[in-house]
């Protein structure tokens, strides 16, 4: 059974300040995908790492992916409070259509 | 346009109920989802249709009941559902094959009383 495992859950930090979420997963996989919810709301797509090596930078957040290690990394650089939400990682394991699982998320509180 | 359309977005029905959820692309997308996402946990898949025809089903009980009337269209009939099937229904889609952006849609709040 695939398991997804993100670390922290929860997170507060200080508007300035940088720090990594960390997504651990149990199986072969080289398709790895960043979401992001805001409380009551849908799913907004982050990021999409295709291979050993990506790496996708937006604004503040940068995702990477190892698929040696089976790890992907969020990280936040200077943080703002507009960035507080919950971020999801998802692995995908299908080639026809896509099977995400997704991590249990890591709710981000960025504190002024 | 990235918008994936879901209708309702409230909906409260009783048990004995025969209700359905609606979604709609337009982005020529030839995979569409059906997840279910209980309060603080994350999103689980449901269905998966590719190419119009039903690809996976993750062992979800036999009330509910997926439909792809064709390319853009999505539905879920529900019957006779339970509380505990209370939650947030996502629906998404993407192009047809792997590796491409899943786009979700704002989803259904369901209700079962």
């Amino acid at each position: 059974e695939l398991k997804v495992e993100q670390n922290p859950l929860f997170l507060s930090m200080q508007e300035g300040k940088n720090y990594t979420i960390y997504c651990n997963y149990s199986t072969t996989s080289d398709r790895l995908y960043w979401y992001r919810q805001d409380p009551g709301k849908s799913l907004e797509s982050l990021f999409v790492l295709l291979s050993n090596g990506a790496v996708k930078q937006e604004g503040r957040l940068m995702a990477s992916l190892d698929t040696k290690a089976r790890l992907s990394t969020l990280h936040i650089t200077a943080a703002v409070h507009d960035l507080s939400a919950t971020y999801f990682c998802a692995v995908d394991t299908e080639t026809s259509g896509s099977r995400l699982t997704f991590g249990e998320g890591t709710q981000l509180t960025v504190n002024p | 346009d990235t918008e994936v359309t879901q209708t309702p977005k409230h909906l409260v029905m009783g048990m004995t109920n025969k209700k359905s959820l609606k979604c709609e692309q337009h982005m020529g997308h030839r995979a569409m989802y059906w997840y279910k996402q209980k309060a603080k946990k994350p999103p689980e898949l449901m269905f998966v249709y590719s190419y119009e025809k039903l690809s996976i089903n993750e062992s979800v009980p036999s009330r509910f009941s997926p439909e792809c009337p064709n390319s853009s269209l999505l539905n879920l009939h529900l019957h006779a559902l339970q509380p505990e099937d209370s939650a947030l229904y996502l629906c998404a889609s993407s192009q047809g094959h792997s590796g491409n952006t899943i786009y979700f849609g704002e989803g259904s709040w369901l209700t079962v009383v």
